[in-house]
């Protein structure tokens, strides 16, 4: 089956400062790469997406970038904000849906 | 569009009763629905998959007989958590794929379960 691995499990940043995640994944045959944010006690929240015949998705503060070669893909978010903190979750799928272990996000005021 | 509303959002149960989830798929037919749970500071674990008219696919490690699933529409699939205990105590989430290639999978809004 498919192995995602997501990292880093906890990130902490200034405000306005960049954050990077950055998720693998080993089959290749996966097609489309959705990022997740998650506040605490709520339903994961599709933020962005990624199908595997795009290199790059931008959406205001938020981008994502897909290297199918050498299977990662990473969610950018630029001038980070107090209410960006949440935990985010990239996910893989192809035949099957698959999350990434999580990624604790706090942006420091 | 696209929306998944899931209740209760919040439940507190006696050991020993059953308690059932509902998630319903508002502006889309979901062919198939997804049920998750999730401890504290963990990612989302798959419990089973169910299609609208069909048997749930439970995965291994997940007991059928104490997690029931029903997807008899193609709008609504329920989560019954049988003689409930408190290690059933969790965050369920589910999630539904419909037609919707641009999209495809919805999460709702989770149910958190205490059983005491």
């Amino acid at each position: 089956g498919e192995n995602v691995e997501q990292h880093p499990s906890t990130l902490s940043v200034q405000e306005g400062d960049s954050a990077v995640i950055k998720c693998t994944y080993s089959d290749s045959a996966s097609n489309y790469f959705p990022w997740y944010k998650q506040e605490l006690g709520k339903g994961p929240q599709l933020i962005i997406d990624i199908r595997s015949n795009v290199g790059e998705k931008k959406d205001q503060r938020i981008a994502v970038t897909l290297n199918k070669t050498a299977k990662h893909f990473s969610l950018h978010i630029t001038e980070t904000q107090p209410e960006d903190s949440a935990v985010y979750f990239c996910a893989v799928t192809g035949n099957q849906f698959y999350f990434g272990t999580g990624t604790s996000l706090t942006v420091i005021p | 569009g696209a929306v998944v509303s899931q209740h209760p959002s919040w439940v507190i149960c006696k050991s020993g009763t059953s308690v059932k989830i509902e998630c319903r798929s508002l502006d889309f037919q979901a062919t198939t629905m997804f049920w998750y749970r999730q401890f504290p500071k963990q990612s989302l674990m798959l419990m089973a998959t169910s299609n609208e008219g069909s048997k749930a696919t439970y995965e291994q490690g997940v007991e059928k007989d104490k997690f029931l699933i029903n997807h008899a529409s193609l709008t609504l699939s329920t989560l019954t958590v049988t003689s409930a205990h408190p290690e059933d105590s969790s965050f369920y989430i589910c999630s539904a794929r419909g037609d919707l290639q641009s999209r495809g999978y919805t999460f709702g809004s989770g149910t958190r379960l205490t059983v005491v």
